[in-house]
């Protein structure tokens, strides 16, 4: 089975441009998690989606918003960047909700410019 | 609020020596609590997991287990490797009226050195 892929690995942006990430779930999960991870920090909860469903979120602003699509990949969007986006971004899937069971991406690295 | 607070690092060990890297918790109702390990140049791997009270996770001689009286879940290995050099992070994933929500330390560096 095919594990979590993220792409792009590698992105700079401008201050102010808008940005996609995405990421394909591991064959079998249909939930889907994303995280911020500053350097030399923990990964910090952005939001979860479930059969495409917003299932939860973390402390994060409206500019922060994501999409789960009928074949369980899913997307972050991020708006209106600053400088303190600058960050790895982490995906994570998982069957049904199931915490324990999560798989992470490799991440893409977003630099803020 | 949900927190999680975990032994700051860098810690470095000789090959051999047993391991702890403390980790406690914040949180109200019933949190499962995890290890994650990051290796070098890799992303997140789930080490080990307890759901409930006084369970006993392990997975590749670490093993951590969920106290509720003391809120902890410490990671333990009893006689360390160089292979197991990497970042480790204590999380609790928790159910609130707004969805799942999860919660990670600031990671602990850990090198083994022969």
């Amino acid at each position: 089975e095919t594990g979590v892929t993220q792409s792009p690995t590698h992105l700079i942006k401008t201050r102010g441009q808008q940005v996609t990430l995405r990421c394909s779930s591991q064959s079998g999960h249909n939930t889907v998690s994303w995280y911020q991870q500053a350097l030399g920090q923990g990964p910090q909860f952005i939001f979860q989606y479930y059969r495409e469903e917003e299932n939860g979120r973390g402390n994060f602003p409206p500019r922060f918003s994501g999409l789960q699509f009928p074949n369980y990949s899913s997307e972050l969007n991020v708006n209106a960047l600053e400088l303190d986006d600058s960050a790895l971004y982490l995906c994570a899937s998982s069957r049904d909700r199931a915490s324990y069971g999560y798989t992470f991406g490799s991440g893409t690295r977003l630099t803020v410019v | 609020g949900d927190s999680v607070t975990q032994m700051e690092g860098p810690v470095t060990l000789s090959e051999e020596a047993f391991l702890t890297i403390n980790c406690t918790y914040t949180a109200t109702g019933y949190p499962s609590l995890f290890w994650y390990v990051q290796y070098p140049g890799e992303g997140l791997q789930l080490l080990l997991k307890a759901t409930k009270a006084d369970d006993k996770g392990s997975n590749k001689g670490f093993e951590a287990t969920y106290r509720k009286e003391t809120t902890s879940f410490h990671l333990e290995k009893g006689s360390v490797q160089v292979s197991d050099s990497a970042v480790y992070f204590c999380a609790l994933s928790v159910l609130r009226n707004t969805g799942n929500q999860f919660y990670f330390g600031t990671g602990t560096s850990l090198t083994v050195i022969p």
